[in-house]
């Protein structure tokens, strides 16, 4: 089993909707949890990280962690057509290593 | 604009040659990394510099050396790769340390292996 499992996708929306993506993980030791966002042919961008449980807001970005059921959320309102992207989860907590997920494809229609 | 820059952005090499990729970040950062990310698939570690030494070698084979002359340069020197090391290559940087602040990506080197 994989130490973070993230929703496969790929996911389409309508420009407007609500976009929620998501990643379990096992490792209770993850203390820092991040979403980046991968446009084609370029670098991961950091977009939102979040240390132990809680809620954080950037803009028309929220993201969720749960450590009780060891769940992140990130939550994309009125989502435009600029937002597709292939968006990863990456969780640390141990010295020097990120673990990624697999990262979830996002298409957001006009 | 990313703050980590890397050079060259593409890269076509046969399997004899020699070259290198170069990395280089002005956050102050003191941790380094190099990973490698094949399509549709997430990001792969490869090797780990903090305080400009090597902590984290993930069993990367001996065709990629890596080095970090400065606080501020990493370098991934290249020789004798296989068709199966072309890939996008990742450079990143953060605050080292066991809580591993969030890492920062470059856009990376597009290598194509003949």
């Amino acid at each position: 089993q994989k130490e973070v499992e993230q929703d496969p996708g790929p996911l389409s929306v309508p420009e407007g909707a609500i976009v929620s993506l998501n990643c379990t993980y096992s490792n209770s030791a993850f203390q820092y949890f991040m979403w980046y966002r991968q446009y084609s042919r370029k670098g991961p961008e950091l977009l939102m990280y979040t240390y132990s449980s809680g809620n954080k807001e950037d803009g028309r970005f929220t993201a969720q962690v749960d450590k009780s059921s060891k769940y992140i959320s990130l939550f994309i309102r009125d989502s435009q057509p600029s937002d597709s992207a292939t968006y990863l989860c990456a969780m640390t907590g141990g010295a020097g290593k990120s673990t990624f997920g697999d990262g979830t494809t996002l298409t957001v229609k006009p | 604009d990313t703050e980590v820059t890397q050079t060259p952005k593409h890269l076509v090499m046969g399997m004899t040659n020699k070259k290198s990729l170069k990395c280089e970040q002005h956050m102050g950062h003191r941790a380094m990394y190099w990973y490698k990310q094949k399509a549709k698939k997430p990001p792969e570690l490869m090797f780990v510099y903090s305080y400009e030494k090597l902590s984290i070698n993930e069993s990367v084979p001996s065709r990629f050396s890596p080095e970090c002359p400065n606080s501020s340069l990493l370098n991934l020197h290249l020789h004798a790769l296989q068709p199966e090391d072309s890939a996008l290559y990742l450079c990143a940087s953060s605050q080292p340390g066991y809580s591993n602040q969030p890492q920062h990506f470059g856009d990376g080197t597009r290598l194509s292996i003949l």
